[in-house]
Formats: C-alpha cells, sequence, structure tokens
C-alpha cells in the first residue's frame, strides 16, 4: 500500500527563518513520482514541484529546495529565508506506476510571523 | 497561463438533493480527477477519467457519485442525494500527455450539505 507521512502537523517561524518540511512516503513500487503542493488560505492547490523516483538529484528553485533521499524514503521540502506569503499548508503526495492517483499526506501548516 | 475553473464556488443544498459540480480542465489535457477535503483535512482521491470512462475510483467514489464529460470541455461530478458527510471542498484536477505527471487543481467548490 502507498502511504505519505508528514509528521509535523504545524511548524511557526519568524520571517527570514529557513524552514524545513518533513515528507516520509512507503511504496512497493519501484518506480514512482513524489509532488508537493502548496494550499494558501484562499484554499485552492498549486502545484510545487515533482520529483521521479529514477532522479535522485536535489533541486532548487529560488527560496525554495527539495532534498530527495530514497535510502531513507524521504522527500524534504525547505524554505529559505521565509516570507510571510510563506504561509500555507504544504503537502506532499506521492503516486506509483500502476495508478496516477495522488496519495496525500496529511499536511503541514506553515506559519510565518512578521 | 491556462488553468482549470470550477464552478459554483460554494454551493449549498439539503440532504437529499442532488447536486452537479462543474469544472473546466485546461485545454490540451487528458485525464481528470475529482479529489475532495473535508474541513481541516488531507485531500482523498475520488475518481480518474480518461478517454470518456472511469480509469479508477477509491471506496468514496459509491453509487451516489458519477462523473461525465458531456462534451468538449466540461467534466462535472455529480452526487445523487448528498448526505451530510457529503459536506466538503472538492477539487478538480487534470494532466497533460502521458509523460506529463503533474496534476493542475481548479480553486475548488465548497458543498455544504444542512
Amino acid at each position: 500500500a502507498q502511504k505519505v507521512t508528514q509528521a509535523q502537523t504545524e511548524i511557526s517561524v519568524v520571517e527570514k527563518e529557513d524552514v524545513t518540511l518533513d515528507c516520509v512516503y512507503e511504496t512497493r513500487d519501484t518506480t514512482y513520482y513524489l509532488f508537493w503542493y502548496k494550499q494558501p488560505p484562499s484554499g485552492e492547490l498549486v502545484f510545487l514541484i515533482r520529483r521521479n523516483s529514477f532522479d535522485e538529484q536535489n533541486e532548487i528553485s529560488g527560496r525554495y529546495s527539495w532534498n530527495f533521499q530514497k535510502s531513507t524514503s524521504s522527500f524534504n521540502f525547505t524554505i529559505t529565508a521565509s516570507q510571510v506569503v510563506d504561509s500555507a499548508v504544504y503537502f506532499c503526495a506521492l503516486s506509483g506506476t500502476n495508478t496516477d492517483k495522488l496519495i496525500f499526506g496529511t499536511g503541514t501548516r506553515l506559519q510565518v510571523f512578521p | 497561463e491556462p488553468e482549470v475553473t470550477q464552478t459554483p464556488s460554494h454551493q449549498v443544498t439539503q440532504m437529499g438533493q442532488e447536486v452537479i459540480l462543474r469544472c473546466v480542465p485546461i485545454s490540451n489535457h487528458l485525464y481528470f480527477y475529482w479529489y475532495r477535503q473535508i474541513l481541516g483535512q488531507k485531500v482523498e482521491f475520488l475518481v480518474s477519467f480518461y478517454n470518456n470512462e472511469i480509469s479508477e475510483k477509491s471506496e468514496i467514489f459509491d453509487d451516489q457519485f458519477s462523473v461525465e464529460r458531456p462534451d468538449g470541455s466540461n467534466f462535472t461530478l455529480k452526487i445523487r442525494s448528498t448526505k451530510l458527510e457529503d459536506s466538503a471542498m472538492y477539487f478538480c484536477a487534470s494532466r497533460g500527455p502521458v509523460s506529463s505527471y503533474e496534476q493542475y487543481f481548479g480553486p475548488g467548490t465548497r458543498l455544504t450539505v444542512t
């Protein structure tokens, strides 16, 4: 069975702090896909990144970076120099070889205070 | 930038009534999905649709639910006889060709069943 665990329910930081959101996944598929989505207070789900299981390169996009480690089944997300606009719920998600449905974690609510 | 749209943004209905939630996926996308999010909880998969038929559905998607792509642009979710527990945010999503795994979400329809 596929499962995504986001153990951090809520994180609060002050602006300009770095913050890492953890994501641990379980799957028996040898090929799978990992995603991060952002859900701001307005409620929509915004796609941030997709990572394929066969590509373990870390990725950086501006203040965002992602660390994928197959050895620990983790796909962590770091925001550098956080800003108030980063305040949102962040979901990690997984899809597999034989299904493209997204399995979501329970989300981490990030609050960035000025 | 193309986006998924959903109407209405908020629907209030009485228990036992039928509702139809509407979505317009991104125009060249081929795969369509419905997810729901009960308030404060994680996002759950309902159904996926490809080539004019359901490709996968979850246990939640029982006989009270149906999906349709009545024309080349709309994708609808019908709930035949709503229950209180159907109250949730319903998200439509779409994705492009086979090689593209990102699902792009609409802004959601908040369904309130009274």
